[in-house]
Protein backbone atom coordinates (compact mmCIF):
# COMPACT_ATOMS: atom_id res chain seq x y z
CA UNK A 1 0.00 0.00 0.00
CA UNK A 2 1.62 3.32 -0.90
CA UNK A 3 1.66 6.29 1.06
CA UNK A 4 4.23 7.52 3.61
CA UNK A 5 6.09 5.42 6.67
CA UNK A 6 7.85 5.95 9.36
CA UNK A 7 9.75 4.21 11.84
CA UNK A 8 10.36 3.17 14.13
CA UNK A 9 6.68 3.82 15.94
CA UNK A 10 8.31 3.90 19.27
CA UNK A 11 11.70 4.97 20.46
CA UNK A 12 13.26 5.02 23.67
CA UNK A 13 17.31 5.92 23.95
CA UNK A 14 18.96 7.65 26.62
CA UNK A 15 20.57 10.88 26.83
CA UNK A 16 24.44 11.45 24.33
CA UNK A 17 22.87 8.41 22.07
CA UNK A 18 22.42 9.00 18.27
CA UNK A 19 19.59 8.17 16.91
CA UNK A 20 17.84 8.26 13.63
CA UNK A 21 14.31 8.54 12.34
CA UNK A 22 13.21 7.24 9.31
CA UNK A 23 10.56 8.29 6.45
CA UNK A 24 9.78 6.43 3.54
CA UNK A 25 7.40 7.51 0.70
CA UNK A 26 6.30 5.92 -2.30
CA UNK A 27 4.50 8.88 -4.24
CA UNK A 28 8.31 10.81 -5.49
CA UNK A 29 6.87 13.53 -3.76
CA UNK A 30 9.52 16.57 -4.39
CA UNK A 31 9.09 17.73 -0.84
CA UNK A 32 9.91 15.95 2.50
CA UNK A 33 9.45 17.62 5.86
CA UNK A 34 10.32 16.78 9.15
CA UNK A 35 7.85 18.16 12.11
CA UNK A 36 7.76 17.63 15.88
CA UNK A 37 5.08 17.92 17.68
CA UNK A 38 4.85 19.39 21.49
CA UNK A 39 2.03 20.13 23.79
CA UNK A 40 1.35 23.70 23.48
CA UNK A 41 3.85 24.31 20.71
CA UNK A 42 1.71 22.30 17.47
CA UNK A 43 4.21 21.16 14.99
CA UNK A 44 7.54 23.07 14.40
CA UNK A 45 9.69 22.59 11.29
CA UNK A 46 13.17 20.68 11.58
CA UNK A 47 14.15 20.47 8.24
CA UNK A 48 12.74 20.54 4.41
CA UNK A 49 13.79 19.32 1.72
CA UNK A 50 12.98 19.98 -1.87
CA UNK A 51 14.57 17.39 -3.86
CA UNK A 52 17.46 14.62 -3.21
CA UNK A 53 20.39 16.30 -2.07
CA UNK A 54 18.82 19.39 -1.26
CA UNK A 55 17.79 20.06 2.48
CA UNK A 56 17.71 23.46 4.34
CA UNK A 57 16.96 23.85 8.30
CA UNK A 58 13.42 24.77 9.43
CA UNK A 59 12.95 26.93 13.19
CA UNK A 60 14.05 24.29 15.21
CA UNK A 61 17.08 22.42 13.96
CA UNK A 62 19.58 22.44 16.78
CA UNK A 63 20.83 18.97 17.45
CA UNK A 64 19.38 17.57 14.39
CA UNK A 65 20.96 16.93 10.51
CA UNK A 66 19.37 15.05 7.93
CA UNK A 67 19.95 13.64 4.59
CA UNK A 68 18.26 13.11 1.20
CA UNK A 69 20.40 10.70 -1.00
CA UNK A 70 17.30 9.49 -2.70
CA UNK A 71 14.03 11.14 -3.08
CA UNK A 72 11.59 8.21 -1.50
CA UNK A 73 13.99 8.75 1.71
CA UNK A 74 14.38 11.65 4.72
CA UNK A 75 16.43 10.38 7.32
CA UNK A 76 16.49 11.93 10.51
CA UNK A 77 19.45 11.55 12.81
CA UNK A 78 19.86 13.59 16.84
CA UNK A 79 23.25 13.68 17.15
CA UNK A 80 23.36 13.61 20.41
CA UNK A 81 20.09 13.44 22.03
CA UNK A 82 19.31 15.23 24.78
CA UNK A 83 15.74 15.29 26.94
CA UNK A 84 14.10 18.47 25.36
CA UNK A 85 14.14 16.04 22.28
CA UNK A 86 11.60 13.90 23.68
CA UNK A 87 8.53 14.40 21.23
CA UNK A 88 6.20 13.17 19.02
CA UNK A 89 7.96 13.36 15.21
CA UNK A 90 5.97 13.56 12.04
CA UNK A 91 7.37 13.35 8.52
CA UNK A 92 5.41 15.11 5.30
CA UNK A 93 5.68 15.04 1.71
CA UNK A 94 4.08 17.03 -0.30
CA UNK A 95 4.29 16.69 -4.76
CA UNK A 96 3.07 20.33 -5.88
CA UNK A 97 2.45 23.16 -4.65
CA UNK A 98 -1.65 23.03 -5.06
CA UNK A 99 -1.45 20.17 -2.18
CA UNK A 100 -1.15 19.81 1.30
CA UNK A 101 1.21 17.71 3.20
CA UNK A 102 0.35 14.27 3.41
CA UNK A 103 1.93 12.74 6.94
CA UNK A 104 3.22 9.47 8.02
CA UNK A 105 2.45 8.31 11.47
CA UNK A 106 4.61 9.68 13.69
CA UNK A 107 7.66 8.44 15.74
CA UNK A 108 7.28 8.71 19.58
CA UNK A 109 10.83 9.03 20.93
CA UNK A 110 11.12 9.56 24.59
CA UNK A 111 14.54 10.32 25.91
CA UNK A 112 15.59 9.30 29.28
CA UNK B 1 6.44 33.26 18.32
CA UNK B 2 3.97 31.42 17.00
CA UNK B 3 2.34 32.88 14.30
CA UNK B 4 -1.05 31.60 14.09
CA UNK B 5 -3.34 31.48 17.15
CA UNK B 6 -6.29 29.37 17.53
CA UNK B 7 -8.91 29.49 19.58
CA UNK B 8 -10.58 28.09 21.61
CA UNK B 9 -7.98 26.11 22.90
CA UNK B 10 -10.72 23.04 24.19
CA UNK B 11 -13.76 22.37 22.91
CA UNK B 12 -16.25 19.95 24.67
CA UNK B 13 -19.83 19.76 23.37
CA UNK B 14 -22.76 17.65 22.65
CA UNK B 15 -23.82 15.96 19.73
CA UNK B 16 -25.98 17.99 17.70
CA UNK B 17 -24.60 21.73 18.33
CA UNK B 18 -22.64 23.61 16.24
CA UNK B 19 -19.32 25.08 16.74
CA UNK B 20 -16.85 27.69 15.25
CA UNK B 21 -12.69 27.04 15.46
CA UNK B 22 -10.48 30.72 14.61
CA UNK B 23 -7.13 30.66 13.47
CA UNK B 24 -6.04 34.04 13.41
CA UNK B 25 -2.65 35.87 12.46
CA UNK B 26 -0.91 39.12 12.12
CA UNK B 27 0.70 37.72 8.89
CA UNK B 28 -0.71 37.37 5.36
CA UNK B 29 -0.87 33.66 3.99
CA UNK B 30 -0.88 33.09 0.25
CA UNK B 31 -2.67 29.89 1.20
CA UNK B 32 -4.48 28.65 4.30
CA UNK B 33 -4.84 24.31 5.35
CA UNK B 34 -7.27 22.67 7.80
CA UNK B 35 -5.91 19.54 9.39
CA UNK B 36 -7.77 16.94 11.44
CA UNK B 37 -5.94 14.99 13.57
CA UNK B 38 -6.66 11.87 15.99
CA UNK B 39 -4.54 10.42 18.66
CA UNK B 40 -1.77 8.12 17.38
CA UNK B 41 -1.97 9.75 14.18
CA UNK B 42 -0.51 12.16 11.80
CA UNK B 43 -2.93 15.31 10.73
CA UNK B 44 -5.04 14.76 7.79
CA UNK B 45 -5.36 17.40 5.18
CA UNK B 46 -9.38 18.77 5.52
CA UNK B 47 -9.16 21.67 2.85
CA UNK B 48 -6.72 24.40 1.18
CA UNK B 49 -7.89 27.77 0.77
CA UNK B 50 -6.43 30.32 -1.41
CA UNK B 51 -8.43 33.30 -2.29
CA UNK B 52 -9.42 36.21 0.23
CA UNK B 53 -13.10 35.38 1.28
CA UNK B 54 -13.25 32.02 0.10
CA UNK B 55 -15.80 29.99 1.66
CA UNK B 56 -15.21 25.92 0.95
CA UNK B 57 -17.79 23.28 2.44
CA UNK B 58 -16.95 19.61 3.17
CA UNK B 59 -20.16 18.20 4.23
CA UNK B 60 -21.23 19.81 7.48
CA UNK B 61 -18.02 21.47 7.93
CA UNK B 62 -17.77 25.15 5.96
CA UNK B 63 -14.18 26.62 6.00
CA UNK B 64 -13.72 30.12 5.56
CA UNK B 65 -10.36 32.68 4.26
CA UNK B 66 -10.49 35.99 5.72
CA UNK B 67 -10.76 38.59 2.94
CA UNK B 68 -7.16 40.12 4.53
CA UNK B 69 -5.92 36.27 3.80
CA UNK B 70 -4.93 36.72 7.96
CA UNK B 71 -7.40 34.89 9.32
CA UNK B 72 -9.74 31.70 8.54
CA UNK B 73 -12.44 29.90 10.86
CA UNK B 74 -14.49 26.73 10.40
CA UNK B 75 -17.32 25.99 11.38
CA UNK B 76 -19.29 22.48 11.94
CA UNK B 77 -22.76 22.23 11.99
CA UNK B 78 -24.67 19.12 14.32
CA UNK B 79 -21.73 17.98 15.47
CA UNK B 80 -21.26 14.14 15.67
CA UNK B 81 -18.74 12.13 17.96
CA UNK B 82 -17.00 11.30 14.76
CA UNK B 83 -15.84 15.01 14.85
CA UNK B 84 -13.69 14.47 17.54
CA UNK B 85 -10.06 15.45 17.11
CA UNK B 86 -7.75 18.14 16.94
CA UNK B 87 -7.94 20.95 14.33
CA UNK B 88 -4.98 22.25 13.19
CA UNK B 89 -4.60 25.35 10.48
CA UNK B 90 -1.72 26.10 8.37
CA UNK B 91 -0.34 28.91 6.68
CA UNK B 92 1.48 29.07 3.93
CA UNK B 93 5.25 30.45 4.63
CA UNK B 94 8.13 31.29 2.16
CA UNK B 95 9.23 28.38 -0.11
CA UNK B 96 6.60 25.76 0.48
CA UNK B 97 7.19 26.07 3.99
CA UNK B 98 3.68 25.97 6.45
CA UNK B 99 2.98 27.34 9.69
CA UNK B 100 0.95 25.10 11.92
CA UNK B 101 -1.26 26.93 14.97
CA UNK B 102 -1.47 24.98 18.00
CA UNK B 103 -4.48 23.79 17.52
CA UNK B 104 -8.35 23.70 18.62
CA UNK B 105 -8.56 20.39 20.61
CA UNK B 106 -12.74 19.40 19.98
CA UNK B 107 -14.67 16.53 21.88
CA UNK B 108 -17.97 15.40 20.82
CA UNK B 109 -20.16 13.93 23.65
CA UNK B 110 -22.59 11.37 22.86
Amino acid sequence: DAGITQSPRYKITETGRQVTLMCHQTWSHSYMFWYRQDLGHGLRLIYYSAAADITDKGEVSDGYVVSRSKTENFPLTLESATRSQTSVYFCASRGSLSYGYTFGSGTRLTVV
Amino acid sequence: TQLLEQSPQFLSIQEGENLTVYCNSSSVFSSLQWYRQEPGEGPVLLVTVVTGGEVKKLKRLTFQFGDARKDSSLHITAAQPGDTGLYLCAGAGGFNKFYFGSGTKLNVKP
